[in-house]
């Protein structure tokens, strides 16, 4: 079945710096990629997603290329703020299967 | 933007007795989705419905649980009878497709 498997459980980052968080997925066929953003006490929410291969998604500063060679989707921020803040998840298909999530905290 | 609705955002209930949590998907979505997530705990589908069938169910989903959207209205999972560790958050979601699906804010389920 689809899989998605998110190494880093916690990010802890100062304002400003260059955020990191890889994903790696196993699906059949070619699935569009999404990566959602829970907020402390919210329900998740799509923050990008890329249906084609090769291509990036961004939105809020924040980027994703869909890597169908090495089956990756890394998300990527130049500058991330306090407010991004978070868990991040990255699913590959629409059934959204999550995966363990990763708990971005950015210090002021 | 739509919104999925779940009303009430908390509800406590007595080990063994049933409960029925209640979501209001976005007006035009004919996907239905099913989470939990325990405190602390990563997001676990449970469960998606589609022209009144149940479509995909992960294993914990288990026989002391159902689905149903009765005439186009709620879309509701009913635990009987509940036992302890069904205390979690439960989200619901809705998509039109298989592109962005939505998700409510979540019912927390305290089963005492």
């Amino acid at each position: 079945g689809d899989s998605v498997i998110q190494m880093q459980g916690q990010v802890t980052l100062s304002e400003n710096d260059f955020l990191f968080i890889n994903c790696t997925y196993s699906t059949t066929g070619y699935p569009t990629l999404f990566w959602y953003v829970q907020y402390s006490g919210e329900g998740p929410q799509l923050l990008l997603q890329v249906t084609t291969a090769n291509n990036k998604g961004s939105s809020r500063g924040f980027e994703a290329t869909y890597d169908k060679g090495t089956t990756s989707f890394h998300l990527q921020k130049t500058s991330v703020q306090e407010i991004d803040s978070a868990v991040y998840y990255c699913a590959p298909t629409n059934k959204v299967v999550f995966g363990t999530g990763t708990r971005l905290q950015v210090l002021p | 933007g739509p919104k999925v609705l779940q009303i009430p955002s908390h509800q406590i209930i007595d080990m063994g007795q049933m409960v029925t949590l209640n979501c209001d998907p976005v007006s035009n979505h004919l996907y239905f989705y099913w989470y939990k997530q325990i405190l602390g705990q990563q997001m676990e589908f449970l469960v998606n419905f589609y022209n009144g069938k149940v479509m995909e169910k992960s294993k914990l989903f288990k026989d002391q649980f159902s689905v149903e959207r009765p005439d186009g209205s709620y879309f509701t999972l009913k635990i009987q009878p509940t036992a302890l560790e069904d205390s979690a958050v439960y989200f619901c979601a809705s998509s039109v497709d298989i592109t962005e699906v939505f998700f409510g804010k979540g019912t927390r389920l305290t089963v005492v």
